[in-house]
């Protein structure tokens, strides 16, 4: 059974400041994405990384997969106050039909 | 262009009441799925479809029923609505085979169970 986990599960920050999340899967998968949920919003697609060792940047926000590993990081550079939300990690299962399992989410707050 | 629409937005209900959640997408995607998120779990899938008139369970079916009998909208329901199935609904929806597409989210359904 996939599972997947999310570190931190809270993060404060303050702004200018870098940190890192990580995401961690317990089997082989084909695909990770990260999404973004602002409070009482839908999710945004942020990124999809599909290979070992993709790499993927938007603004201040980088995200890498190693699939060796099975982990993942979203790495925030800078950090501003506009990129308070929850950030959440999924993965495929195996099987073709796109289903998604979801970590529990980061939720951070970037303070002035 | 709507995206995924789901409809309604908030409802109340009441224990062994039951109600259909309608979700429909405008992109022509084959998949489509329906979650769950609650406080700290992130989101569970119900149920999905892989294409018109298929459906099959996820991670947490138990309460809930889906048809999808137009390639377009995903119908999910609570035949007796319980406590536990207080949550926020969201819908989604993905092309078949394209590995660098995501799912698509709806804006969700917040649904309370009295």
């Amino acid at each position: 059974e996939l599972k997947v986990e999310q570190n931190p599960l809270f993060l404060s920050m303050q702004e200018g400041k870098n940190y890192t999340i990580y995401c961690n899967y317990s089997t082989t998968s084909d695909r990770l994405y990260w999404y973004r949920q602002d409070p009482g919003k839908s999710l945004e697609s942020l990124f999809v990384l599909l290979s070992n060792g993709a790499v993927k940047q938007e603004g201040r926000l980088m995200a890498s997969l190693d699939t060796k590993a099975r982990l993942s990081t979203l790495h925030i550079t800078a950090a501003v106050h506009d990129l308070s939300a929850t950030y959440f990690c999924a993965v495929t299962t195996q099987g073709g039909s796109e289903k998604l399992v979801f970590g529990k989410g980061t939720k951070l707050t970037v303070n002035p | 262009n709507a995206g995924v629409t789901q409809t309604p937005k908030f409802r109340v209900l009441k224990t062994g009441q039951s109600m259909t959640l309608l979700c429909a997408q405008d992109m022509n995607h084959e998949y489509m799925y329906w979650y769950r998120q609650d406080p700290g779990m992130g989101l569970r899938l119900i149920h999905y479809s892989v294409g018109e008139g298929t459906t099959a369970k996820g991670e947490v079916p138990d309460g809930y029923n889906v048809s999808r009998l137009k390639k377009q909208n995903f119908l999910l329901g609570l035949e007796s609505a319980a406590p536990s199935q207080t949550s926020v609904y969201f819908c989604a929806s993905s092309y078949a085979g394209y590995r660098n597409q995501p799912q698509h989210f709806g804006d969700g359904t917040r649904l309370s169970i009295l």
